[in-house]
């Protein structure tokens, strides 16, 4: 049962053009989070959002852009894609305060930039 | 910072036999928990199992692990595999402090043979 929506589920783009990536989540989470799994399937964490604040950015390029409205939507924009951003990105939700409280993942959007 | 560190890229068995999936992890804090992830092809991943007490075995589908912290590992193991577990698994931590946010080994792909 999908709870975690994301969309497009694919995009194929051109380097140097500009790509929004949505996510909704139906569980009642307080926390989103932003996954990029590439090529070789590392998965790394970019971004999370709690209750539509940052509190999570790892080292990622300043092109990237997260957003929140509110805690159940969280958005992602890459200003200006380059080939390096071909992966596939995942969304995922949480209750932030829970002990060992487990992720739930969207089915991801892929990206191809050519 | 923390880590987990998969040994194994590549796990083929045969069907009906025994297999085990190593993770071994580093990690500075104190309340962290332990998770494998399984992504199937062209699916988003999920919980397979979780823990975050020592020495304790925890169950689920069939697969088994127990968090060590004596020789911080976590590894993942099933008396006998089935054609359907082929897929992608993956170690992770996470520490409640932080957000709860998952940090993945680089995953092992466990292909089982007929």
């Amino acid at each position: 049962e999908t709870a975690v929506f994301q969309t497009p589920n694919y995009h194929v783009t051109q380097v140097g053009n500009e790509v929004s990536f949505n996510c909704k989540q139906t569980l009642g989470h307080d926390t989103m989070y932003w996954y990029k799994q590439d090529s070789k399937k590392l998965l790394k964490i970019m971004f999370s959002y709690n209750n539509k604040q940052l509190i999570v950015n790892e080292t990622v390029p300043r092109r990237f852009s997260p957003q929140s409205s509110d805690k159940a939507h969280l958005n992602l924009r890459i200003k200006s894609v380059e080939p390096e951003d071909s992966a596939v990105y995942l969304c995922a939700s949480s209750f932030r305060d829970r002990v060992a409280e487990t992720l739930y993942f969207g089915s991801g959007t892929r990206l191809t930039v050519l | 910072g923390d880590s987990v560190t998969q040994t194994e890229g590549l796990v083929t068995v045969t069907e009906g036999l025994p297999v085990m999936l190593n993770c071994t992890y580093q990690t500075a804090y104190s309340d962290v928990a332990f998770f494998w992830y399984v992504q199937y092809l062209n699916e988003a991943p999920k919980l397979l199992l979780r823990s975050s007490t020592d020495n304790k075995r925890t169950e689920h589908q069939g697969f088994h692990a127990t968090l060590h912290k004596s020789s911080s590992s976590f590894h993942l193991q099933k008396s006998s595999v089935q054609l359907s577990d082929s897929a992608l698994y993956y170690c992770a931590l996470s520490e409640r402090s932080n957000y709860n946010v998952l940090y993945f080994g680089s995953g092992t792909k466990l292909t089982v043979e007929p």
